[in-house]
């Protein structure tokens, strides 16, 4: 069975502190991982990755994944009020599993003032 | 439209009801899949189809869900007999094909069983 692991489960933080979210991952054939960003409804895309070692930038965000490892991280630099969220991972895995995405629990991101 | 769009948003009704949930996907958008998130818990797949077919419902509960895509663009998902397990935040999310391409969600429906 796929198994998508987030940590930690929650944190919080203030203003201007770097954030580092991290997402491990058991799956039987590895397609992708995504990361989506979710405050009140609809989880927001941020990044899809393939490669291992291939860092992915969007403004303060990035993420970057190791396929050895089975893993990933999203970084977040220079922390606002306006990135609390639940920070979800999900892997995009083929057979029988393919088109599906098995998501991890998120990670509720708190940034104070 | 310019995202993918739920309706209703939210919806209460009593155990033992038939309810409906409609979602219509990005437009071009040929893939659309049903996901259903629990407080506190990242979204659980339920099906998944390509054009007018589910390619993939292994993620349906049990026989009172059901989903349907007849003309491969706007689905409904069909809950029959309710109960009070099955509230939920339903989503749905739509992608432009079957190759790599990243998942995008709508608002989802707020299903409340009483």
């Amino acid at each position: 069975e796929d198994k998508v692991v987030q940590s930690p489960l929650s944190l919080v933080v203030h203003e201007g502190d770097t954030v580092t979210l991290n997402c491990s991952y058991e799956v039987t054939n590895f397609r992708s991982l995504l990361w989506y960003k979710q405050e009140k409804k609809a989880p927001t895309f941020l990044f899809m990755l393939t490669s291992s070692g291939i860092e992915k930038k969007s403004g303060r965000l990035s993420s970057i994944l190791d396929k050895k490892e089975l893993f990933s991280i999203l970084n977040i630099t220079a922390t606002q009020t306006g990135d609390s969220a639940v920070y979800l991972c999900a892997v995009n895995a083929g057979g029988t599993s393919y088109g599906k995405l098995t998501f991890g629990q998120g990670t509720i991101l708190t940034v104070h003032p | 439209g310019a995202g993918v769009s739920q309706t209703p948003s939210n919806k209460v009704t009593e155990k033992g009801k038939y309810v409906e949930l409609r979602c219509d996907p990005i437009s071009g958008h040929t893939a659309l899949y049903w996901y259903r998130q629990s407080l506190g818990q990242g979204p659980e797949f339920l099906i998944y189809f390509q054009g007018t077919g589910a390619a993939d419902d292994s993620g349906l509960p049990n026989d009172r869900f059901f989903a349907v895509r007849p003309e491969g663009s706007v689905s409904t998902l069909k809950i029959q007999r309710t109960e009070r397990g099955d509230s939920a935040v339903y989503l749905c999310a739509s992608s432009s094909g079957t190759g790599n391409q990243p998942q995008h969600f709508g608002d989802g429906t707020r299903l409340s069983i009483l």
